[in-house]
């Protein structure tokens, strides 16, 4: 069964300070991968979106995320993160071609920024 | 465009009671999928809805169930509920995009807690 995995439950960092979020999926075949946010008391967002291409994605508010086949990862960067950017995040995956209705996700990470 | 909207958005039901989730789509979205969201297992896929037809079904029981109408609306229906049916319930529309890929849109999501 694909499963998603984010290696941080809880991440604490200073503003301006750089982040990555780390996420490894388990599906041998071909995937689409997306980042959400969830900011506090607000719905799900879509962050960025990786189909096909280019494995280097980016996604709004300077997110970007480097899909790496080999190693089955799509990790989640930002090179100066801000406050605002306090929020949950998960990673999701679903495979290409037929039902993509069924995203699986990560259990995310909470990112708190400090000011 | 309007986004995904949900309704009711908080619900307080006793155990054994049934429930009935509604969920509206973006305009000219046709696929609809329901998740549950708990703190402790995260964001579970439930099911999703296609032109009224069920095309995918997560791991609940058969106490879950759904459907969609001839205008994309979808409701779920949760019967004999249990103090572990607590949780958010997200519903998210997605549109085949270009290159043959859904994205989801979710809405804000339904707060149930069973008492």
């Amino acid at each position: 069964a694909q499963s998603v995995s984010q290696h941080n439950h809880h991440v604490i960092l200073s503003e301006a300070a750089s982040l990555e979020l780390g996420c490894n999926y388990s599906y041998g075949g071909t995937v689409n991968l997306f980042w959400y946010v969830q900011y506090p008391g607000q719905h799900l967002q879509l962050l960025l979106k990786y189909f096909s291409g280019d494995p280097l994605v980016k996604g709004i508010k300077g997110f970007e995320a480097e899909f790496i086949k080999s190693k089955f990862s799509f990790n989640l960067r930002k090179p100066s993160v801000q406050w605002s950017d306090t929020a949950e995040y998960f990673c999701a995956v679903t495979r290409m071609g037929g039902s993509q209705g069924n995203l699986i996700f990560g259990k995310g990470t909470k990112l708190s920024v400090k000011p | 465009k309007a986004g995904v909207t949900q309704t009711p958005r908080y619900l307080i039901k006793t155990r054994g009671q049934q429930v009935t989730l509604s969920c509206s789509p973006i305009s000219g979205h046709r696929s609809v999928s329901w998740y549950q969201q708990t703190p402790g297992q995260g964001l579970q896929f439930l099911f999703e809805y296609f032109s009224e037809t069920q095309r995918n079904k997560g791991n609940f029981p058969g106490r879950f169930s759904g459907r969609q109408f001839s205008n994309s609306r979808s409701e779920m229906n949760v019967s004999t509920l249990e103090l572990g049916d607590s949780a958010l319930y997200l519903c998210a529309s997605a549109v085949l995009g270009k290159r043959g890929s859904y994205e989801q849109y979710f809405g804000p999501g339904t707060r149930l807690t069973v008492t």
